[in-house]
C-alpha cells in the first residue's frame, strides 16, 4: 500500500545539537518534496522544497537531502533551539497532479534546554 | 498579506446533522484544498479547487463536498454527520496548481460530532 513514514512518533534532544528527522516513502517516484512544520492548534508551515534532481537544499539551521534511490529524505535542524519544538512533516504529490498532496505521519520534536 | 482564514474556528454537532466550512485564502491565491486531519490518520486528502472546478478528490465518501466561488473562496459540506467525522479540517491555499507550488495552511476548524 501507499505509505509515508517517519521515524519514530517523538524525537527529544538537547539544545544545541542536531536533529535528524527520517520521511520514508514506498511506491511512489515523486518529482518534488517538501516539508511543513506543525505548532498544536495551528495549520502546518511550509519550510523547504526540494526537487528529484537536487540532492541537499538548505535555508539557515535547515538542512534536506533527498535520495529517490533509498526512497527517503532526511530533515536536519542544526543548532536547534527550544523553539524548534514541533510537528515536523514531509509532503509530496506522487502523480504530480498538482496540490493533492500526501503527508508523512509526523515527527514530534522537543528540544529539551 | 493576510493568510488563509477558516471559520468557525471550532463547531459542535450532532450525529446525522450537517456541517459547512468556509475557507478565504490567501489574495492571488487560486487554488484550494482541503484535508482532514486526525490522531489516528493523519492529515488525509479531501478535495482540491482550482478556477471554481474540482482537480482531484482524495478517498472520502460523497457526503464530504465542496465547492469553489469566482472569488476563490472555498466551503466543504459534510452531510449526515457520524461521530468519525471528529477532526480539524484545514483549508490550504497556493498560487499554483503545481505540485512544487507551497501550500498555505489556515489554523482550522476543529469540527467535534456528539
Amino acid at each position: 500500500s501507499q505509505k509515508i513514514e517517519q521515524n519514530s512518533e517523538a524525537l527529544n534532544i538537547q539544545e544545541g545539537k542536531t536533529a535528524t528527522l527520517t520521511c520514508n516513502y514506498t511506491n511512489y517516484s515523486p518529482a518534488y518534496l517538501q516539508w511543513y512544520r506543525q505548532d498544536p492548534g495551528r495549520g502546518p508551515v511550509f519550510l523547504l522544497l526540494i526537487r528529484e534532481n537536487e540532492k541537499e537544499k538548505r535555508k539557515e539551521r535547515l538542512k534536506v537531502t533527498f535520495d529517490t534511490t533509498l526512497k527517503q529524505s532526511l530533515f536536519h535542524i542544526t543548532a536547534s533551539q527550544p523553539a524548534d519544538s514541533a510537528t515536523y512533516l514531509c509532503a509530496l504529490d506522487p502523480e504530480a497532479t498538482g496540490n493533492q498532496f500526501y503527508f508523512g505521519t509526523g515527527t514530534s520534536l522537543t528540544v529539551i534546554p | 498579506k493576510a493568510g488563509v482564514t477558516q471559520t468557525p474556528r471550532y463547531l459542535i454537532k450532532t450525529r446525522g446533522q450537517q456541517v459547512t466550512l468556509s475557507c478565504s485564502p490567501i489574495s492571488g491565491h487560486r487554488s484550494v484544498s482541503w484535508y482532514q486531519q486526525t490522531p489516528g490518520q493523519g492529515l488525509q486528502f479531501l478535495f482540491e479547487y482550482f478556477s471554481e472546478t474540482q482537480r482531484n478528490k482524495g478517498n472520502f465518501p460523497g457526503r464530504f463536498s465542496g465547492r469553489q466561488f469566482s472569488n476563490s473562496r472555498s466551503e466543504m459540506n459534510v452531510s449526515t454527520l457520524e461521530l468519525g467525522d471528529s477532526a480539524l479540517y484545514l483549508c490550504a491555499s497556493s498560487l499554483y496548481h503545481r505540485p512544487d507550488s507551497p501550500l498555505h495552511f489556515g489554523n482550522g476548524t476543529r469540527l467535534t460530532v456528539t
